[in-house]
């Protein structure tokens, strides 16, 4: 069975400083990893993926995200915060073999970026 | 269409009573996928459609939950007798194939409440 932690539902951050928004993972096989965004009244929007290769990964609005697999994770970051990235951010996961629809989502993060 | 197209983005109804939700996904995309989100999750897999069959239904909670995709384009979800404990939000997403390392484009989704 595959499953995805994020341990914070809120994380605050003061506008200009480095974000971090965690991600830990569990999964038979080389995972394929998901970062999505979701503003209110709107749909989840991707903003990037690990599929194999670089463990950074850069992805929408200057935010990237590292591959560990090691620590099996797959934490979101971005170096200065607006407070436009105030949002509910999403990590999903899923094995090689499984299909895109059936990926497993956290329970989502919420990030508050205050001016 | 530009995006994925869900309709109603709003429906209320009292239990016992029959439900259907609409999915437009983007033009040309083959794969669709259903999602229910329960307030403080993260979406949950309801179906896969690839084309005008269902790959996967294996997450449909019960017999009262059904989809459809009849031309292989819009897809509908159909709840009979609906429960208090289907209120959610049903989000629908499309790729252009259904492929391990495909994005899926969400909808803005349809919010069930269940009186």
């Amino acid at each position: 069975a595959q499953s995805v932690a994020q341990p914070e539902d809120q994380v605050n951050v003061a506008e200009g400083n480095p974000l971090t928004v965690k991600c830990t993972y569990s999964v038979s096989g080389n995972p394929y990893l998901f970062w999505y965004v979701q503003y209110p009244n709107r749909g989840l929007q991707f903003l990037l993926k690990y599929i194999t290769g670089d463990n950074l990964v850069k992805g929408s609005y200057g935010f990237e995200a590292e591959f560990n697999k090691s620590q099996t994770s797959f934490h979101l970051k971005k170096p200065s915060a607006l407070v436009s990235d105030s949002a509910l951010y999403f990590c999903a996961v899923r094995g090689p073999n499984t299909n895109a629809g059936k990926s497993t989502f956290g329970d989502g993060t919420t990030l508050t970026v205050k001016p | 269409g530009a995006g994925v197209s869900q309709t109603p983005s709003n429906k209320v109804t009292e239990k016992g009573k029959y439900v259907e939700l609409r999915c437009d996904p983007i033009s040309g995309h083959t794969a669709l996928y259903w999602y229910r989100q329960s307030l403080g999750q993260g979406p949950e897999f309801l179906i896969y459609f690839q084309g005008t069959g269902a790959a996967d239904d294996s997450g449909l909670p019960n017999d009262r939950f059904f989809a459809v995709r009849p031309e292989g384009s819009v897809s509908t979800l159909k709840i009979q007798r609906t429960e208090r404990g289907d209120s959610a939000v049903y989000l629908c997403a499309s790729s252009l194939r259904d492929s391990g390392a495909n994005v899926l484009t969400f909808g803005a989704g349809s919010r069930l409440t269940v009186l």
